[in-house]
């Protein structure tokens, strides 16, 4: 049973446009929501990560939308360059010792240059 | 930058062979993981381990064991490779989450080819 949805699979993107990928998650004891970026033959790296207590958060053109009641989380990355051409990964765990992350699927970000 | 290894980078092996893939953090991290991934795909946790002498199976079953004699060291053995184990295998390790440190370090990971 995945337990994280992550959506569109694959995201093709003009240079300069706005890059949107969709998490929505079903367990309610999820309290830590990260998003990973891999680049080919690189391992994940942590973009950007959010709690529940807030609905957004900007680090640079990177930014979480998170709604608690609908438990769904989002990636937006403004201004998409080609640089940003890779893999993310949105991921979610409770708020424990014991817990690892659950991820999602993945989406394959290609931006045209 | 994360302090975390992993060798071989890539190995080509004979089928039935034994392999251990080595994986060592120099964060003073306690918990440790490994993951299976075929290139641009999903994630799938075969291993973790909350500290030295702790190790336990993830979602995906797999045929290789794992130990954790020391804190920064977490080898991966498969006893027999097959071509089935082909893929990537990518280590990771996080602090305590109790002091805002949840943050998974991945390594560069090991690309494993079974002939």
């Amino acid at each position: 049973q995945q337990q994280v949805k992550q959506s569109p699979q694959s995201l093709i993107v003009q240079k300069g446009g706005i890059s949107i990928i969709n998490c929505a998650y079903e367990n309610t004891a999820f309290d830590y929501f990260p998003w990973y970026q891999q680049f080919p033959g690189k391992g994940p790296a942590l973009l950007i990560a959010i709690r529940p207590d807030v609905s957004e958060k900007k680090e640079g053109r990177f930014t979480i939308s998170f709604n608690k009641s609908a438990k769904q989380f989002s990636l937006h990355i403004m201004d998409s360059q080609p640089g940003d051409s890779a893999t993310y990964f949105c991921a979610a765990s409770p708020n424990s010792g014991y817990s690892t992350l659950t991820f999602g699927k993945g989406t394959m970000l290609l931006v045209s240059p | 930058e994360a302090d975390i290894y992993q060798t071989p980078r890539y190995l080509v092996i004979g089928t039935g062979k034994k392999i251990t893939l080595e994986c060592s953090q120099t964060m003073g991290h306690d918990k440790m993981y490994w993951y299976q991934q075929d290139p641009g795909m999903e994630l799938h946790l075969i291993h973790y381990s909350y500290g030295v002498n702790s190790t336990e199976k993830g979602d995906l079953s797999s045929e290789s064991t794992v130990s954790r004699i020391r804190t920064e060291h977490f080898p991966l053995t498969l006893e027999s490779a097959r071509p089935s184990h082909t893929s990537q295998y990518l280590c990771a390790s996080s602090g305590d989450p109790g002091q805002g440190k949840e943050t998974q370090y991945f390594g560069p990971g090991t690309r494993l080819l079974v002939l």
